[in-house]
């Protein structure tokens, strides 16, 4: 099955900065990368995801890019902001079918 | 957007007694629904995928007549705890897939449940 590795588990950066999240996958067959914030005590949320077809994509301050030969993707955020504060979750799925979860990172902005 | 509506949010029920959580989905037919479980600072782990009107597919070591999955409506999935214990405390988090969008996928809240 699918392995997705994600680094690092835990990542502080001074409001302002940027921060990068890094995953790995194993399965050459996923197509689909999306990206999940979750705050505690909550569901997550989608804040973007990618498609094997693109290399990149951005929404205002959150990017992720996509590097199919070497099967890894990463979220870029800049510009944090104290509530960019979270847990993000990287993700690998076969056309929406099962996904497959990364272990998580806990991103800590410092005001 | 797309909402799932987890409920409830939080349980506490003692050792020994059954508990259901529900998963529904607002404003879309969700074909599939998937019961995740989270213990505090790690993953989400799969428990269990369900396909309307048909049984639900457990993964390996959940089991599936502790964890009692029924997905009998389009909008409506159901998981019971049952004769939960301790051990069952963790959070469950809920998501329904539209069965209009290979990749609408939305997550339900997530419910804390507590055994003591």
């Amino acid at each position: 099955g699918e392995n997705v590795e994600q680094h690092p588990s835990t990542l502080s950066v001074q409001e302002g900065d940027s921060a990068v999240i890094k995953c790995t996958y194993s399965d050459s067959a996923s197509n689909y990368f999306p990206w999940y914030k979750q705050e505690l005590g909550k569901g997550p949320q989608l804040i973007i995801d990618i498609r094997s077809n693109v290399g990149e994509k951005k929404d205002q301050r959150i990017a992720v890019t996509l590097n199919k030969t070497a099967k890894h993707f990463s979220l870029h955020i800049t510009e944090t902001q104290p509530e960019d504060s979270a847990v993000y979750f990287c993700a690998a799925s076969f056309t929406g079918n099962q996904f497959y979860f990364g272990t998580g990172t806990s991103l800590t902005v410092i005001p | 957007g797309a909402v799932v509506s987890q409920h409830p949010s939080w349980v506490i029920c003692k050792s020994g007694t059954s508990v259901k959580i529900e998963c529904r989905s607002l404003d879309f037919q969700a074909t599939t629904m998937f019961w995740y479980r989270q213990f505090p600072k790690q993953s989400l782990m799969l428990m269990a995928t369900s396909n309307e009107g048909s049984k639900a597919t457990y993964e390996q070591g959940v089991e599936k007549d502790k964890f009692l999955i029924n997905h009998a409506s389009l909008t409506l999935s159901t998981l019971t705890v049952t004769s939960a214990h301790p051990e069952d405390s963790s959070f469950y988090i809920c998501s329904a897939r539209d069965g209009a969008d290979t990749y609408g996928y939305t997550f339900g809240s997530g419910t804390r449940l507590t055994v003591v």
